[in-house]
């Protein structure tokens, strides 16, 4: 079993839709939840960052930790065109232990 | 100011060859590392140091050399290349406060 699953899309959506990507993970003892956007030809940048269970908001973009399901998601309201981008969900137990990336979710928002 | 670069930005190369790839940060980070994509976007720890000192080495042939002049600098070289070594490397950094990590803008290497 992958340390991290991530549905690899594409997927599609219209502009101004709410877009939900997810991620599962196996081993509970991960406490640092990241997601980060790639656009095409460009290296990962950080969007979200969560310690442990429970939301965090930013803007348009809301990540959720269910550390007893060990699932995350990232939900991105009122999507945009710029929006489109590869999301990849990280997952990191702390210290100098390695960040685990999920395979990325390619997200197109159509205008 | 660029927070991490890398160069090259693109390497076309022929099997066999020797090539390096050079990373810098600029944030006073601690902890470098260095990741390889493959064409379905997987991104892959290949190494991690901290303070020149390497922490992490995973599976990766020992034709993959890191070196880390000073904290700030991380750089791979790569001998005998393969065309399986063809992907993007993407050089990051993570500070001591915190748990994340910012991303050069990736080397695309090609081997043929």
């Amino acid at each position: 079993q992958k340390e991290v699953e991530q549905d690899p899309g594409p997927l599609s959506v219209p502009e101004g839709a709410i877009v939900s990507l997810n991620c599962t993970y196996s081993n509970s003892a991960f406490q640092y939840f990241m997601w980060y956007r790639q656009y095409s030809r460009k290296g990962p940048e950080l969007l979200m960052y969560t310690y442990s269970s429970g939301n965090k908001e930013d803007g348009r973009f809301t990540a959720q930790v269910d550390k007893s399901s060990k699932y995350i998601s990232l939900f991105i309201r009122d999507s945009q065109p710029s929006d489109s981008a590869t999301y990849l969900c990280a997952i990191h137990s702390g210290g100098y232990q390695k960040v685990t990336f999920g395979t990325g979710t390619k997200l197109q928002v159509i205008p | 100011d660029t927070a991490v670069s890398q160069t090259p930005k693109y390497l076309v190369t022929q099997m066999g060859n020797d090539k390096s790839i050079k990373c810098e940060q600029n944030l006073g980070h601690d902890t470098m590392y260095w990741y390889k994509q493959d064409s379905k976007k997987f991104l892959k720890i290949m190494f991690s140091y901290n303070n020149k000192e390497l922490i992490i080495n995973e599976t990766v042939p020992n034709r993959f050399s890191p070196k880390s002049p000073d904290k700030a600098h991380l750089n791979l070289h790569i001998n005998s290349l393969e065309l399986g070594d063809s992907a993007v490397y993407f050089c990051a950094s993570r500070g001591l406060a915190g748990d994340t990590q910012y991303f050069g803008p990736g080397t695309r290497l090609t081997v043929l």
